[in-house]
């Protein structure tokens, strides 16, 4: 089974701190995603990797940085956190190989902006 | 723009009947639909997939159904039981190697099973 873990189930922090969320995979994927999930949106892509230092804006970059210097981590940081980067985030991760393939989510991590 | 559109945001079906999720697209280069199945405070799990090169695709007590010409795919849950209480996220992608296989999804629907 493919397994994705993330850092944290539930993190606080303040306004204008640097927040990283950190993501691992086991099963040698080589796409990467991070996304947030609000109430009545869905799920919005954030970044995606698909590559070791590899990286692609999603639909909503803007305030988020990402890292991947190794293929199974995969890192979401906030620059300066806002209030209004409260929310959900779910990493997952994919094949390349053989066409489509599901991606394969962590159990998210709930982060609060104070 | 929503290309993939989840109209219902809830839906309450009785324990043993079925159920019924329906999704609608818009991009009509979508070749590959998924449906995920998702607990609070969990990621969405996958459950279901369908290639548009079929119409109909299933696996247990699920089923889903492509309408390629009416641009909409639905999941058919039968019998429904309590644990399928949660919230089910259609997902699309278009399946070309320089998209990186991404998923547009919906807003997602919270499926209710009542005793």
């Amino acid at each position: 089974d493919v397994k994705v873990t993330q850092s944290s189930r539930y993190l606080v922090k303040r306004t204008g701190e640097k927040v990283f969320l950190e993501c691992v995979q086991d099963m040698d994927h080589e796409n990467m995603f991070w996304y947030r999930q609000d109430p009545g949106l869905g799920l919005r892509l954030i970044y995606f990797s698909y590559d070791v230092k590899m990286k692609e804006k999603g639909d909503i970059p803007e305030g988020y940085s990402v890292s991947r210097e190794k293929k199974e981590r995969f890192s979401l940081i906030l620059e300066s956190a806002s209030t209004n980067q409260t929310s959900m985030y779910l990493c997952a991760s994919s094949s390349a190989k053989g066409g489509n393939q599901p991606q394969h989510f962590g159990d998210g991590t709930r982060l609060s902006i104070l | 723009d929503q290309q993939v559109k989840q109209n219902s945001p809830s839906l309450s079906v009785q324990e043993g009947r079925i159920s019924i999720l329906n999704c609608d697209y818009t991009n009509s280069m979508f070749d590959y639909f998924l449906w995920y199945k998702k607990y609070p405070a969990e990621g969405p799990t996958f459950l279901i997939s369908i290639s548009s090169i079929k119409d109909k695709n299933e696996d247990g007590r699920f089923t889903v159904f492509l309408n390629k010409s009416a641009k909409h795919l639905s999941l058919h849950i039968v019998p429904s039981q309590p644990g399928d209480s949660a919230v089910y996220f259609c997902a699309a992608s278009e399946g070309r190697v320089d998209s990186n296989y991404q998923l547009i999804w919906g807003a997602g629907t919270k499926l209710i099973i009542k005793p």
